[in-house]
C-alpha cells in the first residue's frame, strides 16, 4: 500500500531564504508525482507535475525533483517570500492505479 | 480556460440530513475523481468514474453513493450525515495524465 509522507510537518523560515521540501513515498512504481499548494480552507493549487520518466521541473522560483528509485522527491522554493506561506502537499499516483495518494503535507511559513 | 466547477461551494446541514455535491469537469474531460479532506488531514480518496462507471472506490462510506452522468458531470450523496464528515471535498477530472482539481466544497454538519 502507498504511503506518503512529508519532511517537516512545519517549517518558518525568514524572507530570502531557500528551502526544501521533502516528500518520499514506499512503493517507487509511479505514475507521476504532483506538488500542490493549499493556503488555509481553500483549494489545491498545482505547482509542478512531474512524470515518472522526468527527473525535475522547474517554474518561476520553484523546482521539483524526482529520484523514484528511492522513493523521493524535493520541491526547492529560491528567495522565499511572505506569499509563499501556505501548506504545500505531494501527491502520487501509483502505476496500475489512477488516484492519487497525497502526502500529509508541510506547513510552510515565510516571515516578512 | 475552462476549470472544474464544484457547486455548492459552501454548505451546511444537520445530523442525519442529506446532502447532494456536484461536480462538472472539464470538457471533454471523461473521469471524474472524489477526495475528502478533513480538518488538519491530507485528501483522501473516495471513488471514481470512468466513462460513466465507477472506476476505483476508496474509503467511502455506505452513506455515500455517486454515479457520473451522461454529460459527465457527477453528484456524490451523502445521507445520514454525521459530524465527521464535516470536510471539504474535491472533485478532480482528467482525460490523460493531469488531475486538475476543483475548488472544492465545504461540507459542514451541525
Amino acid at each position: 500500500k502507498q504511503e506518503v509522507t512529508q519532511i517537516p510537518a512545519a517549517l518558518s523560515v525568514p524572507e530570502g531564504e531557500n528551502l526544501v521540501l521533502n516528500c518520499s513515498f514506499t512503493d517507487s512504481a509511479i505514475y507521476n508525482l504532483q506538488w500542490f499548494r493549499q493556503d488555509p480552507g481553500k483549494g489545491l493549487t498545482s505547482l509542478l507535475l512531474i512524470q515518472s520518466s522526468q527527473r525535475e521541473q522547474t517554474s518561476g522560483r520553484l523546482n521539483a525533483s524526482l529520484d523514484k528509485s528511492s522513493g523521493r522527491s524535493t520541491l526547492y522554493i529560491a528567495a522565499s517570500q511572505p506569499g509563499d506561506s501556505a501548506t504545500y502537499l505531494c501527491a502520487v499516483i501509483t502505476s496500475g492505479t489512477y488516484k492519487y495518494i497525497f502526502g500529509t503535507g508541510t506547513r510552510l511559513k515565510v516571515l516578512a | 480556460a475552462a476549470g472544474v466547477i464544484q457547486s455548492p461551494r459552501h454548505l451546511i446541514k444537520e445530523k442525519r440530513e442529506t446532502a447532494t455535491l456536484k461536480c462538472y469537469p472539464i470538457p471533454r474531460h471523461d473521469t471524474v475523481y472524489w477526495y475528502q479532506q478533513g480538518p488538519g488531514q491530507d485528501p483522501q480518496f473516495l471513488i471514481s468514474f470512468y466513462e460513466k462507471m465507477q472506476s476505483d472506490k476508496g474509503s467511502i462510506p455506505d452513506r455515500f453513493s455517486a454515479q457520473q452522468f451522461s454529460d459527465y458531470h457527477s453528484e456524490l450523496n451523502m445521507s445520514s450525515l454525521e459530524l465527521g464528515d464535516s470536510a471539504l471535498y474535491f472533485c478532480a477530472s482528467t482525460n490523460a495524465d493531469t488531475q486538475y482539481f476543483g475548488p472544492g466544497t465545504r461540507l459542514t454538519v451541525l
